[in-house]
């Protein structure tokens, strides 16, 4: 099956700093990733939408400025948060998908913790 | 618009039983996919299955089995025989066109626990 890896799958950091996220497809070229987020016992929030080599897709009350989105690869989307803060420590989820329709795989989660 | 609605936020059964995890969708598209993950306490999401909304065929794999109704806009899963391993939380999604791409939205989740 598809695999869909991230790095790091824990980070803490102090306030101020920014954390580098990447999401890697293993097996296959996704097209399109999306970055999700998830606070505790509650859904998935899609974040963003990227396709390889063009600007992300941002939803609706999600800093662009805050959520630094590349996707400069088809194998390779990386999200960065810039000047994190405590309000940022969450479960940052990314998923890929080969096209339009076809099924989302995602990675395993990064857990980021803003002291 | 779309919208994915799972009433139930958690279910306790005991190892064995069945049970069935409800999934209402609503959209104005013919054509569109759905979903079911699941997330084990480990968070990583797992995909169980996939489908699109022009085969409402029942699927049965193991001791799941997923029941589409496109006349009731249900999308509902049952797991036969459940196992402590089962326990989880598990998401219903629905994926269709908007300007620019697909877009895939999540239920909230139904925490499942299968207790021994």
């Amino acid at each position: 099956g598809a695999v869909v890896s991230q790095h790091p799958s824990r980070v803490i950091c102090k306030s101020g700093t920014s954390v580098k996220i990447e999401c890697r497809s293993l097996d296959f070229q996704a097209t399109t990733m999306f970055w999700y987020r998830q606070f505790p016992k509650q859904s998935l929030m899609l974040m963003a939408t990227s396709n390889e080599g063009s600007k992300a897709t941002y939803e609706q009350g999600v800093e662009k400025d805050k959520f630094l989105i590349n996707h400069a690869s088809l194998t390779l989307s990386t999200l960065t948060v810039t000047s994190a803060h405590p309000e940022d420590s969450s479960f940052y989820i990314c998923s890929a998908r080969t096209g339009v329709g076809e099924t989302q795989y995602f990675g395993p989660g990064t857990r980021l913790l803003v002291l | 618009a779309q919208k994915v609605t799972q009433a139930q936020t958690e279910i306790s059964v005991v190892e064995k039983e069945d049970v069935t995890l409800d999934c209402v969708y609503e959209t104005r598209d013919t054509t569109y996919y759905l979903f079911w993950y699941k997330q084990p306490p480990s968070g990583e999401l797992v995909f169980l299955i996939r489908r699109n909304s022009f085969d409402e065929q029942n699927e049965i794999s193991g001791r799941y089995s997923w029941n589409f109704q496109k006349s009731t806009s249900s999308f509902n899963f049952t797991i036969t025989a459940s196992q402590v391993v089962d326990s989880a939380v598990y998401f219903c999604a629905l994926s269709e066109a908007v300007t620019g791409g697909f877009k895939t939205i999540f239920g909230a989740g139904t925490r499942l626990f299968v207790k021994a």
